[in-house]
């Protein structure tokens, strides 16, 4: 199995400045890298596959990078809304397991 | 309007069995696999189970596997999931996913396992 290891675990951003989401897999995942973002009492929202593609509908200002082992998720300017749990996921390789997530809380 | 609704959840004892659904609408539900993810009280997401658009391949999790399994019935767009021998740690919100990219972009909107006497 894969092994999918976020960073931080929790990251406290003030509205308006940039976060900066890392994500690590344990062997290459090639460029199959999703982003999740998971509000509370809500299912998880499809942000990023592809490592970089965004999912329809999601704002310009999330944006994902990386490939092979080290990827990375970009919220250009916090809105209020953007506060929540991130999950990235590989989906290379059986199973398509998750990160633990990353709590993005207002500073 | 593409969906996926579960039902099935609720309170069953240590031991005890339970079914979940996840009917599907709005794409065509036999060309994809489907997934099952759970996500226990305040933590995060784990993948439990999947099966392939015809029904001959499926994958479960070492923490379900011989306790659980899962179907799918492609003529009533219907994803399945027969929990036994049901434990604490099975207590989750169960989702059931899919997509046409390899990443999950159809969430249904979960239901609640409490397992507890």
């Amino acid at each position: 199995e894969i092994v999918m290891t976020q960073s931080p675990a929790t990251l406290s951003v003030s509205p308006g400045e940039r976060a900066t989401l890392s994500c690590r897999a344990s062997q290459s995942v090639s460029s199959n890298l999703a982003w999740y973002q998971q509000k509370p009492g809500q299912a998880p929202r499809l942000l990023i596959y592809g490592a970089s593609t965004r999912a329809t509908g999601i704002p310009a200002r999330f944006s994902g990078s990386g490939s092979g082992t080290e990827f990375t998720l970009t919220i250009s300017s916090l809105q209020s809304e953007d506060f929540a749990v991130y999950y990235c996921q590989q989906y290379n390789n059986w199973p398509p397991l998750f990160g633990q997530g990353t709590k993005l809380e207002i500073k | 309007e593409v969906q996926l609704v579960e039902s099935g959840g609720g309170l069953v004892q240590p031991g005890g069995s339970l079914r979940l659904s996840c009917a599907a609408s709005g794409f065509t539900f036999s060309s994809y696999a489907m997934h099952w993810v759970r996500q226990a009280p305040g933590k995060g997401l784990e993948y439990v189970s999947a099966i392939s658009s015809n029904g001959g391949s499926t994958y479960y999790a070492n923490s379900v596997k011989g306790r659980f399994t899962i179907s799918r019935d492609n003529s009533k767009n219907t994803l399945y999931l027969q929990m036994g021998s049901l434990r604490a740690e099975d207590m989750a919100v169960y989702y059931c996913a899919s997509g046409t990219t390899g990443a999950f972009d159809i969430w249904g909107q979960g239901t609640m396992v409490t397992v507890s006497s």
